[in-house]
């Protein structure tokens, strides 16, 4: 059964930083792409950042550009997300999710409950 | 980027009934790369169709997916008691993986 377990989130000040982790289990991690989504209060989706199952490949939504970086560890079969110079409009539940294949370009099949990180002085 | 306007933005409806959603995007998605979801209150998204057509594992056949280029719908034939939720499109053709705004679908 495919799992993903994030931790990590909090309250945090605006300009502070941040790492979120997702755990992941009952799959072949290395094997496959992963992304971050997040989902303000109320709101809608928005896709974050995504990496290949190597690692070698990432990419960034613009509203997070120069600020978040997405990375694995595919010996920990662990994903993470670096936030720095957090600002309130980054305030969501972040999901991580699991991509249908190795390369980003695949749907996301299986999703993490998230963990909620508030940007708030 | 390709934006994504999906509509109506509220759907409401009755058990049973009808209901069909609406994905447009603001360029033509290559080789079906389109996918929907569905969310309900407190739960994270789950998949319901991929390629636009696909029926994910264990989506029940009342869900379909249809369309190319920049129109595609999602339709379900008659509604449940556990249909009524908020459903968004993703097209995964490229980066930035940008997701639609969202249908809610709602008892009328």
């Amino acid at each position: 059964e495919v799992q993903l377990v994030e931790s990590g989130g909090g309250l945090v000040q605006p300009g502070g930083s941040l790492r979120l982790s997702c755990a992941a289990s009952g799959f072949t991690f290395s094997s496959f792409a992963m992304g971050w989504v997040r989902q303000a209060p109320g709101k809608g989706l928005e896709w974050v950042s995504g990496i290949s199952g190597g690692g070698g490949s990432t990419f960034h939504a613009d509203s997070v550009k120069g600020r978040f970086t997405i990375s694995r560890d595919n010996s920990k079969n662990t994903l993470y997300l670096q936030m720095n110079s957090l600002r309130a409009e980054d305030t969501a539940v972040y999901h991580c999710a699991k991509v249908s294949q190795e390369w980003l370009l695949g749907y996301f099949d299986y999703w993490g409950q998230g963990t909620l990180v508030t940007a708030s002085s | 980027d390709i934006v994504l306007t999906q509509s109506p933005g509220t759907l409401s409806l009755s058990p049973g009934e009808r209901a069909t959603l609406s994905c447009r995007a603001s360029l033509s998605i290559s080789s079906s790369y389109l996918a929907w979801y569905q969310q309900k209150p407190g739960q994270a998204p789950g998949l319901l169709i991929y390629g636009a057509s696909s029926r994910a594992t264990g989506i029940p056949e009342r869900f379909s997916g249809s369309g190319s280029g920049t129109d595609f719908t999602l339709t379900i034939s008659r509604l449940e008691p556990e249909d009524f939720a908020v459903y968004y499109c993703q097209q995964y053709d490229n980066s930035p993986f940008t997701f639609g705004p969202g249908t809610k679908v709602d008892i009328k």
